[in-house]
């Protein structure tokens, strides 16, 4: 069984550009949540999907934006990169809203 | 919204000792804490968690506690190993909410 699972892993962007993340909720998951974590801090809620739509939200700005599929896989897309979007983002799965939740690996993003 | 503070930021301890990390939350309508063991280049792994209606918990080597009345948890630690070095970060989740970290524990367990 496939835990949670994110492309890229590393990704090197340039100011201005938009990125999309992509991670696939562990097998029996229907929820996808997205964190970004910044060198030597905690994951700092983004947002939260189920159901396609977008069921919570933490405080980013709008140039954050996700998606989530049928399958339940989740997009993350970041327009207008700053110097300060680089980070690892990291996305977790779990099953409705039972809370133990699971995380990918993460997408190392570095914005120049 | 809901803070939550972790302390201490580092912690080295020797080979075999116990260690103790301590957080705090700010929201009483917290009923879910759980602990994250991430290591160098990978994501947060799940190690233990706790739910508001229990006091304290146990796995092996690892123990959560909670006190719901001040408002904080710990994770403790014993017969520590080097494999035990690791960012560990505490977490609070409320319904209809996600959940909210800590700063993070830098643990070095020097053999």
């Amino acid at each position: 069984d496939a835990g949670v699972t994110q492309s890229p892993t590393h990704l090197i962007k340039t100011r201005g550009q938009q990125v999309t993340l992509r991670c696939s909720p562990k097998s029996g998951h229907d929820t996808v949540s997205w964190y970004q974590q910044a060198l030597g801090q905690g994951p700092q809620f983004i947002f939260q999907y189920y159901e396609e739509e977008e069921r919570q939200r933490g405080n980013f700005p709008d140039r954050f934006s996700g998606h989530q599929f049928p399958n339940y896989s989740s997009e993350l897309n970041v327009n207008a990169l700053l110097l300060g979007d680089s980070a690892l983002y990291l996305c977790a799965s779990r099953w409705g809203r039972d809370t133990e939740a699971f995380f990918g690996q993460g997408t190392r993003l570095t914005v120049v | 919204g809901e803070n939550v503070e972790q302390h201490p930021s580092t912690l080295s301890v020797q080979e075999g000792d116990s260690a103790v990390i301590k957080c705090t939350y700010s929201d009483s309508a917290s009923n879910y804490f759980p602990w994250y063991k991430q290591e160098l280049g990978k994501g947060p792994q799940l190690i233990i968690d706790i739910r508001s209606n229990v006091g304290e918990k146990k796995d092996q080597r690892i123990a959560v506690t909670l006190n719901k009345t001040a408002k904080h948890f710990s994770l403790h630690i014993t017969e520590t190993q080097p494999e035990d070095s690791a960012v560990y970060f505490c977490a609070a989740f409320r319904n209809n909410n996600d959940m909210r970290f800590g700063a993070g524990t830098r643990l070095t367990v020097k053999p």
